[in-house]
């Protein structure tokens, strides 16, 4: 089955600076790749997705990229406010409605 | 309903007890999934449903585990003589339909404490 591999486990940054979170995934049939947002205590929740026709998808501040040959993707988070922090958790799937394997999670602080 | 819905919110058990956790899905969503989350990881897949059937059971972790939606929306996961390894959150979504993966949305988890 499908592994998924997020790193880091934890990442701090001051308001204002960019943050990245990398994931690995094991089957080359995945092809739905979202990212989830959990603060303490809430829902996980989307905050984007990106499938694999494509390199690049972006919202606003937030950016992911795919690179289907190395298998891993990314997300990336510009000018973050200290409302980003939060668990970020990635996930792949294929689209024939299996299910979603998530990393282990990313910490994210943004200090003021 | 205007989101996942699931009750309980906290429960807690002693070792050995039966427990029954319910989700109520987003109206006219055909896909159900429960996920089951320990502190600090990710969620971890159990099983899920399109419409009344089991799609995919294969992340329910022994017999002691069982889910139902007899009717097609609302969804009980069931757990026979609770160990204290399950304790952790219960999380439901559900999606439109399995067939398009798009986004899932999540219940706020019914947290599971076995003493």
């Amino acid at each position: 089955g499908e592994n998924v591999e997020q790193h880091p486990s934890t990442l701090s940054v001051q308001e204002g600076d960019s943050a990245v979170i990398k994931c690995t995934y094991s089957d080359s049939a995945s092809n739905y790749f979202p990212w989830y947002k959990q603060e303490l205590g809430k829902r996980p929740q989307l905050i984007i997705d990106i499938r694999s026709n494509v390199g690049e998808k972006k919202d606003q501040r937030i950016a992911v990229t795919l690179n289907k040959t190395a298998k891993h993707f990314s997300l990336h988070i510009t000018e973050t406010q200290p409302e980003d922090s939060a668990v970020y958790f990635c996930a792949a799937t294929k689209t024939s409605g299996s299910r979603l394997t998530f990393g282990e999670g990313t910490q994210l602080t943004v200090n003021p | 309903g205007a989101g996942v819905s699931q009750t309980p919110s906290n429960k807690v058990t002693e070792k050995g007890k039966y427990v029954e956790l319910r989700c109520d899905p987003i109206s006219g969503h055909t896909a159900l999934y429960w996920y089951r989350q320990s502190l600090g990881q990710g969620p971890e897949f159990l099983i899920y449903f399109q419409g009344t059937g089991a799609a995919d059971d294969s992340g329910l972790p022994n017999d002691r585990f069982f889910a139902v939606r007899p009717e097609g929306s609302v969804s009980t996961l069931k757990i026979q003589r609770t160990e204290r390894g399950d304790s952790a959150v219960y999380l439901c979504a559900s999606s439109l339909n399995a067939a398009d993966t798009g986004e899932l949305f999540f219940g706020e988890g019914s947290r599971l404490t076995v003493l």
